[in-house]
C-alpha cells in the first residue's frame, strides 16, 4: 500500500473487555513501532519489532497489553481487560530499517491511528 | 535518559508572519532530532531531521530548524506562516545507534489567524 494503514480507526469498549488493534506496515519495511498519545500529549513508545522479533517492549504499560508481529508483516496490539486508564490514540510506524545513525537515520511513516474509548 | 522540553503548548501567529516553535533537548550522547507535524485525525508527518550532518536543517512546507549544541535546543522556524500550518508540532529525539526508538516532546499547537 501507500502509506501505513491501522484498523479500526475508532474503538469504544466497555472496561473489562479485550480489543485488538491492527497495523499494517509499508510493505517491505523491516521495523515496527507501536506509540501511546494520551489526550494532549505526544506519543510514548510502546514497542518495537525487527521483522518477528519483538526486540524491546519496554515501553508496555502493564502485563495486560500484548503486541505480535508473527510474519513479520501485520502487527497486532492486544490489550485484555480494558480500563479508563488505557484511552488514548494508538499509533503505528513502520521504517525501512529502523537504524539510527548517520545521514541514514530512517525515517518512521506513522498511520492515522486508533482511537480507543473505554466507558 | 533522554527527553524532550517543548516551550508553549499553544502558539498563535498571524498569517505571514514568522513562526517559532521551542524544542530543547537533553541527551547524555549525540542526539539525532526530528520535527513532525500532526493534523486533525491524522498521523505524524516528518518536517525535517538532523541527523549530525548540517546543524541548519531544511525540511517540508518551507519549515527549518537548527541544531545548536551548545544551548541544546532545535527550534523550528518559518518566515511566513501559512494557514494550512495549524496544526500540532511535535520534536523527538533518539539515540544514535540503536532502532531510533522516538521519545517526543508534549507537542506545541500552532495557530494562524488571518
Amino acid at each position: 500500500g501507500a502509506g501505513v494503514s491501522q484498523s479500526p480507526r475508532y474503538k469504544v469498549a466497555k472496561r473489562g473487555q479485550d480489543v485488538a488493534l491492527r497495523c499494517d506496515p509499508i510493505s517491505g519495511h523491516v521495523s515496527l513501532f507501536w506509540y501511546q498519545q494520551a489526550l494532549g500529549q505526544g506519543p510514548e513508545f510502546l514497542t518495537y519489532f525487527q521483522n518477528e522479533a519483538q526486540l524491546d517492549k519496554s515501553g508496555l504499560p502493564s502485563d495486560r497489553f500484548f503486541a505480535e508481529r508473527p510474519e513479520g508483516s501485520v502487527s497486532t496490539l492486544k490489550i485484555q481487560r480494558t480500563q479508563q486508564e488505557d484511552s488514548a490514540v494508538y499509533l503505528c510506524a513502520s521504517s525501512f530499517r529502523g537504524l539510527a545513525g548517520g545521514p541514514g537515520t530512517d525515517t518512521q511513516y506513522f498511520g492515522p491511528g486508533t482511537r480507543l474509548t473505554v466507558l | 535518559a533522554q527527553s524532550v522540553t517543548q516551550l508553549g503548548s499553544h502558539v498563535s501567529v498571524s498569517e505571514g508572519a514568522l513562526v517559532l516553535l521551542r524544542c530543547n533537548y537533553s541527551s547524555s550522547v549525540p542526539p539525532y532530532l526530528f520535527w513532525y507535524v500532526q493534523y486533525p485525525n491524522q498521523g505524524l508527518q516528518l518536517l525535517l531531521k538532523y541527523t549530525s550532518a548540517a546543524t541548519l536543517v531544511k525540511g517540508i512546507n518551507g519549515f527549518e530548524a537548527e541544531f545548536k549544541k551548545s544551548e541544546t535546543s532545535f527550534h523550528l522556524t518559518k518566515p511566513s506562516a501559512h494557514m494550512s500550518d495549524a496544526a500540532e508540532y511535535f520534536c523527538a529525539v533518539s539515540l544514535s545507534g540503536g532502532y531510533n526508538k522516538l521519545i517526543f516532546g508534549a507537542g506545541t499547537r500552532l495557530a494562524v489567524h488571518p
